[in-house]
C-alpha cells in the first residue's frame, strides 16, 4: 500500500530557481493538501484541493502555485525560490474534510 | 489565544509509566478531533480519532471535554517505542479550519 507518495525526498535549490514538488495518492481520496512544517510552528496549510478540478489558498500561499492534475495527483510549484521557503513540505489526502488526513513522507527543501 | 495549544514538553517518563497530554482549542464550534504521532523528521501518522464519548485503542485512551474545550491522550504502560511528538488536530469546519498543534514531545526512558 503506497498511500501518499511524494517526490523528491530532498532538494537543494539556489535563490531564484524554480521547482515542482510532486504528490500522488492511491486511496481514491477526493481532497488533497500541501503543508509546510517549520520548527516550533506546527503544520501550516499552503494550498488545498477539495476535489478534482478545484484548488484554494490556505494560510501561507504566497510564493507557491498548485495544480490538481487529476484525482490522484496534486503538485506544488515554487516559481522563484527564496530562503524563507526552506522547510519540510508534506502532502496529505483525505476522503472528506472531517476525516483524518494521510500524509506522504515529506520533501526536505533547502534554499541557499 | 492560539486556536490549538499544546504543552511542548518534553515529558520524560520511565518505561511502564502512565502519561497524559492535553490539547486546548479555542473554537467552540470545532467538530472533529484527532491525535497524530510524529517521529523525528518523519511524517505525522494518525494515532486515533477522538470521539465525544471517549475511545480507547489498546494502551491509548482519548477523551474530549467540550465544556472546557480540550482533548486528552492517555498512554498506559509506556514503551520505549512510544517516544515521539504527539500532535493534536482540531477541525472547526472546512478545509481551511483544520489546525495542527505544535506537538508535545514524549521521551520514554529505560
Amino acid at each position: 500500500n503506497a498511500g501518499v507518495t511524494q517526490t523528491p525526498k530532498f532538494q537543494v535549490l539556489k535563490t531564484g530557481q524554480s521547482m515542482t514538488l510532486q504528490c500522488a495518492q492511491d486511496m481514491n481520496h477526493n481532497s488533497m493538501y500541501w503543508y509546510r512544517q517549520d520548527p516550533g510552528m506546527g503544520l501550516r496549510l499552503i494550498y488545498y484541493s477539495a476535489s478534482e478540478g478545484t484548488t484554494d489558498k490556505g494560510e501561507v500561499p504566497n510564493g507557491y502555485n498548485v495544480s490538481r492534475l487529476n484525482k490522484r495527483e496534486f503538485s506544488l510549484r515554487l516559481e522563484s525560490a527564496a530562503p524563507s521557503q526552506t522547510s519540510v513540505y508534506f502532502c496529505a489526502s483525505t476522503e472528506q474534510v472531517n476525516q483524518p488526513q494521510h500524509f506522504g513522507d515529506g520533501t526536505r527543501l533547502s534554499i541557499l | 489565544r492560539k486556536e490549538v495549544e499544546q504543552d511542548p514538553g518534553p515529558f520524560n517518563v520511565p518505561e511502564g509509566a502512565t502519561v497524559a497530554f492535553n490539547c486546548t482549542y479555542s473554537n467552540s464550534a470545532s467538530q472533529s478531533f484527532f491525535w497524530y504521532r510524529q517521529d523525528c523528521r518523519k511524517e505525522p501518522k494518525l494515532l486515533m480519532s477522538v470521539y465525544s464519548s471517549g475511545n480507547e485503542d489498546g494502551r491509548f485512551t482519548a477523551q474530549l471535554n467540550r465544556a472546557s474545550q480540550y482533548i486528552s491522550l492517555l498512554i498506559r504502560d509506556s514503551k520505549l517505542s512510544d517516544s515521539a511528538t504527539y500532535l493534536c488536530v482540531v477541525n472547526s469546519g472546512g478545509y481551511q479550519k483544520v489546525t495542527f498543534g505544535t506537538g508535545t514531545k514524549l521521551q520514554v526512558i529505560p
